[in-house]
């Protein structure tokens, strides 16, 4: 089965400084990986995907991902972070040998201290 | 282009009364989904629309949740009757054939008190 895991519930780090927040992936062949962020009171926005290609994969707000297949992760970075980055990340991976649908972690909170 | 819409954002009901929300997704997005989020954990899929079929519904509690999509656009998803259990939110998403990226709304927060 199709699965993600986040093995950090928070990640704290002080503004200006790199953050990274980690994912691992157990999939069926080839994976379409995800990151998304949920800002308090908000829905879940698209950060960034990996579906084939460079492994070094860049999105919004300033944020990158690194694929690595032989680790089996897709660490979210990001060089300079800023309080606003403060917020709840999730990774997923699109389940493309069942329904199609998204299977995501549990999620890790960002705190960023000014 | 606009982006998947959700109504309501906040709902607060007492246990055993029904809601309902509402979803449209993105247009010419052929699947729609409905995830349900607990606080702490990540979304899990409840159902999922090709058009106005299901594809997935295994994870949808149908004793007590209900959704359609009849005319393969907007969809509604309902709870009757609501348990304590059931506080969350409800997010919808779609995505096109083609694409690769699965797009949120809002979400509908639910208490049950």
């Amino acid at each position: 089965a199709q699965s993600v895991a986040q093995p950090e519930d928070q990640v704290n780090v002080a503004e200006g400084n790199p953050l990274t927040v980690k994912c691992t992936y157990s999939v069926s062949g080839n994976p379409y990986l995800f990151w998304y962020v949920q800002y308090p009171n908000r829905g879940l926005q698209f950060l960034l995907k990996y579906i084939t290609g460079d492994n070094l994969v860049k999105g919004s707000y300033g944020f990158e991902a690194e694929f690595n297949k032989s680790q089996t992760s897709f660490h979210l970075k990001k060089p300079s972070a800023l309080v606003s980055d403060s917020a709840l990340y999730f990774c997923a991976v699109r389940d493309l040998y069942n329904t199609d649908k998204l299977i995501f972690g549990t999620g890790t909170r960002l705190q960023v201290f000014p | 282009e606009a982006g998947v819409a959700q109504s309501p954002r906040y709902k607060i009901i007492e246990k055993r009364q029904s809601v309902a929300f509402w979803c449209n997704p993105i247009s010419g997005h052929a699947t729609l989904y409905w995830y349900q989020q607990i606080l702490g954990q990540g979304p899990k899929l409840l159902i999922q629309f090709q058009n106005n079929g299901v594809v997935d519904d295994s994870q949808l509690p149908k004793d007590r949740f209900s959704a359609e999509r009849l005319k393969g656009v907007d969809s509604t998803l309902k709870i009757q009757p609501a348990k304590l259990e059931d506080s969350a939110v409800y997010l919808c998403a779609s995505n096109d054939r083609e694409g690769n990226t699965i797009y949120f709304g809002e979400g509908s927060w639910l208490t049950v008190v």
